[in-house]
């Protein structure tokens, strides 16, 4: 079965841009989560996806945005993008919302550098 | 202030030895999981601690959860070069899906 897969992996913006990266879940599964993760502040918990609505929201500003379509693929958008958003943004899937034992499979991440 | 702390943060060792990382918080979490993470790659998940106590075993790693549920540690033993990577701890808390740890980047010399 296929894994996590993301797009693009590479990603170069200038200041003030807006990026939109895409993450396609493992077959069957219906959450969706993603994460920041920068050498400074380490691994952040975004928001996560379940049936096309946003089930639970991180500490970040509102200029990250995302949405989840009927098939569970989701794509995040940061607007206005800043020197600070550079960094490997994760998305991982897994097949319920809820549960503290749940299994996340990530994806390799898209790494966005902002110049 | 990080909610899970990891030490050491950098460890390096020869091939062989064996080695212990540790992950604290002073909060209590109703689980916690191991991952490993590659260069160039998402995070695995290696085990999922439960119970207080609970000791889990994968090959030559031991993951232990702490008593109380607020800590937890990961022991490997005769270390290969194929064990080098970014070790995270994580749980559940409040309206995150995962808090992960601050990170043990560990290589092991051949």
């Amino acid at each position: 079965k296929a894994g996590v897969t993301q797009t693009p992996r590479y990603l170069i913006k200038t200041r003030g841009q807006q990026v939109t990266l895409s993450c396609s879940p493992i077959s069957g599964h219906r959450s969706v989560s993603w994460y920041q993760q920068t050498p400074g502040q380490g691994l952040q918990f975004l928001f996560e996806y379940f049936s096309e609505t946003q089930r639970n929201k991180g500490n970040f500003p509102g200029r990250f945005s995302g949405r989840q379509f009927s098939n569970s693929r989701s794509e995040m958008n940061v607007s206005t993008l800043e020197l600070g958003d550079s960094a490997l943004y994760l998305c991982a899937s897994s097949l319920r919302l809820a549960g503290s034992t749940d299994t996340q499979y990530f994806g390799p991440g898209t790494r966005l550098t902002v110049l | 202030t990080q909610l899970l702390e990891q030490s050491p943060q950098f460890l390096s060792i020869q091939e062989g030895e064996n080695l212990t990382v540790y992950c604290n918080s002073s909060s209590v979490f109703s689980s916690l999981q191991w991952y490993r993470q590659e260069p160039g790659e998402g995070p695995v998940l290696l085990v999922t601690v439960v119970t207080g106590g609970e000791v889990k075993k994968l090959k030559r790693l031991t993951f232990q959860f702490g008593d109380a549920r607020k800590d937890s540690s990961l022991h490997i033993t005769a270390a290969q070069p194929g064990d080098t990577g970014l070790y995270l701890c994580a749980g559940p808390f409040g309206n995150e899906k995962l808090t992960f740890g601050t990170g043990t980047r560990l290589t092991i010399i051949p």
